[in-house]
């Protein structure tokens, strides 16, 4: 069975610290993928890595950065956090192959910064 | 205008109801249209994929393409308390994958 799994379920962090979530995958997946979630906007991109230490921007990388040091891993990091980045963080992995489709999510990291 | 539009909902229905969720999107580039349920507290799950206009059943479920209109929908017929869920509708071509917001669907006993 395939697994997506994100190191934490709730998050609560202050103004300006750093915050790293990780995500961790276990089917050989080359794409990994980090999403936002917020009511009314759906799922919107952040980064995305085609494979190890390979990354690209999506359409929302501002505040965020990203490290894929390990096929299986695929960390966010939130260099300075701030209030607007309170939401719902989905991770998600692919396998690199033109015509796949579906993308396997883990269960979300809901991240409240104060 | 937004890439892919979705009925916002909420969607309130009784159980045996047949419920039609819609999006409408703009590329004509995409490829694969897809539907995800997303359960509270949980990630999405891929429901039904299509790649051509048509439809496609599965159990319960047709999923519909019209390319020519860029419409699609998702069907479910018999609805049952268990498919209350958030449902988005996805789609791509090649790397990118664009989702829609989400229709919140709450089937009442």
């Amino acid at each position: 069975d395939v697994k997506v799994t994100q190191s934490s379920r709730y998050l609560v962090k202050r103004t300006g610290e750093k915050v790293f979530l990780e995500c961790v995958q276990d089917m050989d997946h080359e794409n990994m993928f980090w999403y936002r979630q917020d009511p009314g906007l759906g799922l919107r991109l952040i980064y995305f890595s085609y494979d190890v230490k390979m990354k690209e921007k999506g359409d929302i990388p501002e505040g965020y950065s990203v490290s894929r040091e390990k096929k299986e891993r695929f960390s966010l990091i939130l260099e300075s956090a701030s209030t607007n980045q309170t939401s719902m963080y989905l991770c998600a992995s692919r396998i690199r192959d033109r015509v796949s489709y579906e993308q396997f999510f883990g269960p979300g990291t809901r991240l409240t910064v104060l | 205008q937004k890439e892919v539009e979705q009925d916002p909902g909420p969607l309130s229905v009784p159980e045996g109801a047949i419920v039609s969720l819609n999006c409408t999107y703009s590329n004509s580039a995409f490829q694969y249209f897809m539907w995800y349920r997303q359960y509270s507290r949980k990630g999405p799950e891929l429901l039904m994929y299509t790649y051509s206009s048509g439809n496609k059943e599965d159990g319960r479920f047709t999923a519909q393409v019209d390319k020519s209109s860029k419409y699609i929908s998702l069907f479910i017929r018999d609805s049952q308390p268990s498919d209350s869920a958030t449902y988005l509708c996805a789609m791509n071509y090649g790397q990118n994958f664009v989702f829609g917001p989400g229709t919140r669907l709450s089937v009442l006993p």
